[in-house]
């Protein structure tokens, strides 16, 4: 199994420009979690997705971020407009049956470095 | 919400034993996992406890006090290799119905490796 895989490995844009962030579960995973981290905050969930369905995007900082997942093997994050306090590592993780229940564990992905100039 | 406290960083000598300690408060537990982060790498999952009391697997070993709200790592044999971040996460239940469910990860504890 190739794991989760996410692109770009790093982005690098300026502030005001979109950005679109991909991620591929690992397959019969039926739930995808997108987390973000930064040194002052460390791992923040953004928003989580349970068979394709958006459960929780509590996470998800402003309006300017927004997260698709049209099928069980593909996602995206999207930010628009970019700004320079969004500069992070992005990542992707999938789980079997909800990730929440049971010793269910998350496989992250590599991650997606994102730096907003 | 949660509130989870791990210490910053932690040095130890090759070969020793560390222990690395999480306290957590939340509303609805349901689970304590640790994971480890290699730097500039993704956290992979090292154990889960869900009961009160020690899981041990291999050179490392999860302990759970569910009425303290208190948890450690233990690492045993230290190798160069166990350089890396340490997450302890705490999952409780947000709501009800499927998915009702909230994973939060500690800042992490930075775990150096000295000879």
């Amino acid at each position: 199994d190739a794991g989760v895989i996410q692109s770009p490995r790093h982005e690098v844009t300026e502030m005001g420009q979109e950005v679109t962030l991909r991620c591929k579960p690992i397959s019969g995973h039926n739930s995808l979690f997108w987390y973000r981290q930064t040194m002052m905050r460390g791992l923040e969930l953004l928003i989580y997705f349970n068979n394709n369905v958006p459960i929780d995007d509590s996470g998800m900082p402003e309006d300017r971020f927004s997260a698709k997942m049209p099928n069980a093997s593909f996602s995206t994050l999207k930010i628009q407009p970019s700004e320079p306090r969004d500069s992070a590592v992005y990542f992707c993780a999938s789980s079997l049956r909800g990730g929440f229940s049971g010793a269910n564990v998350l496989t992250f992905g590599a991650g997606s470095r994102l730096t907003v100039l | 919400g949660q509130n989870i406290d791990q210490p910053t960083e932690m040095t130890a000598t090759e070969g020793a034993i560390v222990q690395i300690n999480c306290t957590y408060q939340t509303s609805g537990f349901n689970g304590l996992f640790w994971y480890q982060q290699h730097a500039g790498e993704a956290p992979t999952f090292l154990s889960y406890n869900v009961l009160d009391g020690l899981e041990e697997k291999g050179r490392f070993s999860s302990f759970l006090s569910r009425s303290k709200g208190y948890s450690y790592l233990l690492l045993k044999e230290l190798q160069m290799k166990d350089s890396a971040s340490y997450l302890c996460a705490v999952r409780d239940v947000i709501g009800s119905g499927a998915g009702s469910y909230q994973l939060t990860f500690g800042k992490g504890t930075k775990l150096s490796v000295i000879p």
